[in-house]
């Protein structure tokens, strides 16, 4: 299937060190979102990126959460010196723009 | 961003209708009502979408009110699969405003 792809899945750090989560978003689809949901808890938006510019980073929680997104496609979200609070399951979804999101499944980060 | 405002938690029994409520008293002309709903263990899938009229898939319906200031998703016939949160967001139309909130949703259990 051709669906939103999410890697790595399931990741363990311990505090201090630095994550990178990435994500193949369907072809063609232009937009691109990161969420992450902390355990029993709703969607919190991270960023949103149109192409390979972001128009809105209003979610990242701090200067240690940045994003990038090349060629239109691939994304990676990089948390630099994880936190326990960073502990959560980080969600990515890609739209055709105008179109319904469609979600991965998600990677989800443990920080010791 | 326009806040839509749902219950925190609903039952229902199986093979039974189900309507859940969405509140959203501050809808602007150009804002979209889109349904998501969230599985166990999985991230957040479409549901269905509408701006003015009742609209109608595979999956369910939304009656949105003649105000638009609240609407109602229908799950004509409630399975077991269908136990979820669900989420109703509102999505502006113009480009550049293309943050979607998710709130905290409706957890939907489906006694058997």
């Amino acid at each position: 299937g051709a669906g939103v792809s999410q890697s790595p899945s399931n990741k363990v750090t311990e505090k201090g060190k630095d994550v990178e989560l990435r994500c193949d978003p369907i072809s063609g689809h232009t937009a691109l979102y990161w969420y992450r949901q902390s355990l029993g808890q709703g969607l919190e938006f991270l960023i949103y990126f149109q192409g390979n510019s972001a128009p809105d980073k209003s979610g990242l929680p701090s200067d240690r959460f940045s994003a990038e997104r090349t060629g239109g496609s691939v994304s990676t979200l990089t948390i630099q010196r994880t936190q326990q609070e960073d502990s959560a399951v980080y969600l990515c979804a890609s739209t055709p723009y105008t179109g319904e999101l469609f979600f991965g499944e998600g990677s989800r980060l443990t920080v010791l | 961003d326009a806040k839509t405002t749902q219950p925190n938690s609903m039952e229902s029994n199986e093979e039974e209708p189900v309507h859940l409520p969405c509140n959203h008293s501050t809808i602007s002309g150009t804002d979209y009502i889109h349904w998501y709903r969230q599985l166990p263990s999985q991230g957040p899938e479409y549901v269905i979408h509408g701006l003015t009229s009742n609209v109608n898939n595979r999956m369910a319906s939304l009656a949105i009110a003649e105000d638009r200031k609240s609407s109602t998703l229908i799950l004509h016939r409630a399975t077991l699969r269908d136990a979820a949160v669900y989420y109703c967001i509102l999505r502006d139309t113009y480009f550049g405003n293309e943050k979607l909130t998710f709130g905290t949703g409706t957890r939907l259990t489906i006694i058997p």
